[in-house]
């Protein structure tokens, strides 16, 4: 059963402050990774998406993927209270079309 | 731009009830089409896609059906609902099967 986990939190920050989420996959042949933010009742928007090793960053994001340790994760420069919301992680499944999401972690920011 | 609508927003039905949900996609041609559910707590669980008009894959045996009447439309059915049919809904589209999936606002379904 391919699965990609998370904490589910509540992962409290103060506002400025830098959050961290972390997910782990365990399809080792997954390439394409995404985060998405979603706002309690609402339907998830995409944040980023990732493809290769290494950082990617837009605005206050960055994304980090570690292949080698099958691990993805989403930092959040100058954290705001609008940040607070559920943090899902998806991978695609090797060989197929299929993306694996996680259960995601809420995130709270502290004003 | 792209959009994808979906209706109604919430539904409240009791079990038994057949069920029909729809979902629409602006803004392109011949979009993979998917339909998820989120059941309150758990991660999102694809229930259905569809690569063109007529064509259906299931992901999951249950009582609930998708079909793909046109291009840019996608329904979710049932026959009959039950308790376990609960949860909040959604339809996403994108442009390739392994391209980036964009969802649409969601039907939150409540079998009483």
């Amino acid at each position: 059963q391919k699965e990609v986990e998370q904490n589910s939190g509540p992962l409290s920050v103060p506002e400025g402050a830098i959050a961290s989420l972390n997910c782990t996959y365990s399809d080792r042949g997954s390439q394409s990774f995404f985060w998405y933010r979603q706002y309690s009742g609402k339907s998830p928007e995409l944040i980023m998406s990732i493809y290769s090793n290494g950082d990617k960053e837009d605005g206050r994001f960055t994304a980090q993927l570690n292949k080698a340790s099958q691990y993805v994760s989403l930092l959040i420069r100058d954290s705001q209270p609008s940040d607070s919301a559920t943090y899902l992680c998806a991978g695609d499944t090797s060989g197929t079309y299929k993306y694996i999401f996680g259960t995601g972690t809420r995130l709270k920011v502290l004003a | 731009s792209q959009t994808i609508h979906q209706w109604p927003a919430t539904l409240v039905q009791p079990v038994g009830s057949p069920l029909s949900l729809e979902c629409t996609v602006e803004g392109t041609s011949n979009p993979n089409l998917y339909w998820y559910r989120q059941a309150a707590g758990r991660g999102l669980q694809l229930l259905f896609y569809s690569v063109g008009i007529g064509q259906i894959s299931s992901e999951v045996p249950q009582n609930l059906s998708a079909s793909r009447p046109q291009d840019r439309q996608f329904i979710l059915s049932s026959k009959k609902l039950l308790l376990s049919d609960s949860g909040f809904y959604l339809c996403a589209w994108s442009y390739r099967l392994t391209d980036t999936q964009y969802f649409g606002p969601g039907t939150r379904l409540t079998v009483l």
